[in-house]
């Protein structure tokens, strides 16, 4: 699996935006960008994924830079519920693998 | 919205002693997989399951561990002999085939405790 890589800790203000980087510079041009993140005491929740375009949904966004070596989620407007550790994670579409490989991911403080 | 649902919520057994960990996917959802986390470490894949068939397991699934789906709707991971190292929390994770499989949904989680 390619490695990704993460900073460890991260502190944002309540309703400020937050960026999340992600380093994967060994990508192959099948694998898609994962972001999952993992709530105190709570499961892993998915969160947004993308292959080359920035991708939108109602909880994020992902912006993925052109040589696809790094991205970024966005959450516009971070919430106290948004406290959590977040993980990228490459998955290779045609790899044929189901499983998802989590590394420490980025642990995000919303100060209120 | 469906949701992966996990019983029990916690799960305190006796070093020897077997555990069934029990989980009820998404209902349309067709692959199934079971991680866990030891305190303060990362998620771990163990195994994945699809049409009634093990697709792919990890180092840590050993011969202690098997998985069944007895119904259609549950899908159980059994432990035959617990160790003190299998303390950890399990999840439970389904996804949707028309989806792509791109996006796992995972359960709240059953905190195991080895004595």
């Amino acid at each position: 699996d390619a490695k990704t890589t993460q900073p460890n800790s991260m502190e944002s203000n309540e309703e400020e935006p937050v960026h999340l980087p992600c380093n994967h510079s060994t990508i192959s041009g099948t694998d898609y960008i994962h972001w999952y993140r993992q709530l105190p005491s709570q499961g892993p929740e998915y969160v947004i994924h993308g292959l080359t375009s920035n991708v939108n949904n109602r909880m994020a966004s992902l912006a993925i830079a052109e040589d696809r070596k790094s991205s970024t989620l966005i959450l516009h407007r971070a919430t106290l519920r948004d406290a959590a550790v977040y993980y990228c994670i490459l998955r290779d579409r045609q790899g044929g693998s189901e499983k998802l490989v989590f590394g420490k991911g980025t642990k995000l403080t919303v100060n209120p | 919205e469906p949701e992966v649902t996990q019983t029990p919520s916690h799960q305190v057994t006796q070093m020897g002693q077997e555990v069934i960990l029990r989980c009820v996917p998404i209902s349309n959802h067709l692959y199934f997989y079971w991680y866990r986390q030891i305190l303060g470490q990362k998620v771990e894949f163990l195994v994945s399951f699809y049409n009634n068939e093990i697709s792919e397991k990890s180092e840590i699934f050993d011969d202690q561990f098997s998985v069944e789906r007895p119904d259609g709707s549950n899908f159980t991971l059994k432990i035959r002999s617990t160790k003190l190292e299998d303390s950890a929390m399990y999840f439970c994770a389904s996804s949707d085939p028309s989806g792509g499989r791109e996006t796992q949904y995972f359960g709240p989680g059953t905190r195991l405790l080895v004595l």
